[in-house]
């Protein structure tokens, strides 16, 4: 089945604990991206990837790092989370045209 | 930067018609259409590009006026189905190597029987 996964579903951590969140994909989706949500600003994009290796600024990446070492997983980082990280955390694929992208179930944190 | 919707919110009977406009201060390349149910992650609906041709499926269209940098979507008949938060997404054009994506805050529609 084509999908996208992450992990994990649901995190609380403490202000400054570092913590990674995963994101694979099984379609060999050159484009990927992460977005955070909060309400009545709708999705904001953190980073996205070309492809391997390649990796650009959305509109918020502040405080947020990630990497595309393999193509199928693209995972984010903070490295230093603050309590106005917490959000819920989406992470999407498509083809490199970014058409058609593929949405992960979404990761809420909460940073306390 | 960010993309205006419009309307915040809209309350419809089902079959009743909606449209929800998606509009940018800076030239665009595509515009991308996705629904969000409550709990659920964003799904595609459809995509325009620059100097491509309005599109449809089945009861839901949309049009690009490029020289207007807006995008509109059409929900005609609508059923209980189509009610949820409707995204656009904006990408930017004359941009260089820039993929970025650029979303409006959304707009809520409820259907109600």
């Amino acid at each position: 089945e084509a999908q996208v996964t992450q992990n994990p579903r649901y995190l609380i951590t403490v202000t400054g604990k570092k913590l990674t969140v995963t994101c694979s994909q099984n379609m060999n989706h050159e484009y990927m991206s992460w977005y955070r949500q909060d309400p009545g600003l709708g999705l904001r994009q953190i980073y996205y990837s070309m492809n391997v290796e390649v990796t650009d600024k959305g509109d918020v990446p502040e405080g947020y790092k990630v990497s595309r070492k393999e193509k199928r997983n693209f995972p984010l980082i903070l490295e230093s989370p603050s309590p106005n990280q917490t959000s819920l955390y989406f992470c999407a694929s498509s083809l490199w045209n970014r058409e058609t992208q593929y949405f992960g179930p979404g990761t809420r944190l909460l940073v306390l | 930067q960010q993309p205006v919707q419009s309307p915040q919110a809209v309350i419809l009977r089902e079959g009743e018609d909606a449209v929800i406009n998606c509009s940018s201060s800076k030239a665009l390349y595509s515009v991308h259409w996705y629904r969000q149910k409550h709990g659920e992650a964003p799904v595609f609906l459809m995509i325009l590009l620059k100097g491509g041709e309005q599109k449809g499926h089945e009861k839901i269209s949309a049009s690009f006026n490029e020289k207007k940098q807006q995008s509109s979507l059409y929900l005609t008949a609508s059923q209980l189905s189509y009610s949820g938060t409707y995204f656009c997404g904006t990408e930017r054009a004359y941009v260089d190597s820039n993929y970025q994506l650029i979303w409006g805050a959304g707009t809520k529609l409820i259907i109600k029987p």
